[in-house]
């Protein structure tokens, strides 16, 4: 299993761009999170999803969108790229219902690197 | 508002020395606890949780956690850290809600520096 993996690794955007990172799992996960990590401030939670269609906001939801058209992927999108939103993005996932386990512990991917100039 | 309180932004150990990370959180009933490490440039790897039982906790690479409840902490703990115990750790909490997709509050995180 790969686990959590995220696309691209690393970005640089202008201002005023738009991208979309990409979140994948291979563990039949139900939970999908995103989370932004700055300097200092440890990670905040942007946007989760507790299922395919659904998502929900998070503790910094402003400027993101979100989208799950399928279990195993989760879309962070970015319509107009701040340099506010320079930051390291992870996704996490949690609970799988066909192998059991705790619905609390999530695993996470290795990031996205975004600079916005 | 839960929050997570990792008081030591900077730690230094020699290696072979026992090391102690400290974790406080704020919240009404006992959350459910995690430690995760980041090495430079990885993604965040558990070391251990807790959630119910026996207060001290066993994780990877040596790793223990002790939950008291009357201090409201959870700190971290090794007997003889190793060079490549140098990393980033950080303390998370998940409020009880019965299960459920809700997302981890995490402290600030604490830098471990190892000297030889």
């Amino acid at each position: 299993n790969a686990g959590v993996t995220q696309t691209p690794k690393f970005r640089v955007l202008k201002t005023g761009q738009s991208m979309t990172l990409l979140c994948a799992q291979d563990m039949n996960h139900e939970y999908m999170y995103w989370y932004r990590q700055d300097p200092g401030m440890g990670l905040r939670l942007i946007h989760y999803s507790v299922g395919e269609g659904t998502t929900a906001k998070g503790e910094v939801p402003d400027g993101y969108n979100v989208s799950r058209l399928k279990k195993q992927n989760f879309l962070l999108g970015l319509e107009s790229a701040a340099p506010s939103q320079t930051s390291v993005y992870f996704c996490a996932s949690s609970y799988s219902r066909s192998s059991g386990g705790d619905q609390e512990t999530q695993y996470f991917g290795p990031g996205t690197r975004l600079l916005v100039l | 508002a839960q929050s997570v309180t990792q008081p030591d932004i900077h730690i230094t150990v020699s290696e072979g020395a026992s090391l102690e990370l400290r974790c406080n959180y704020s919240y009404g009933a006992t959350p459910y606890l995690f430690w995760y490490v980041q090495s430079p440039g990885q993604g965040l790897q558990l070391l251990l949780k807790y959630f119910s039982g026996d207060t001290l906790v066993q994780g990877i690479k040596g790793f223990e956690a002790e939950f008291k409840r009357s201090q409201s902490s959870f700190n971290l703990r090794k007997p003889s850290v190793h060079w490549s115990d140098a990393a980033e750790y950080f303390c998370a909490v998940k409020m009880y809600s019965g299960g459920g997709a809700d997302g981890l509050t995490f402290g600030k995180g604490t830098h471990l520096i190892i000297q030889p």
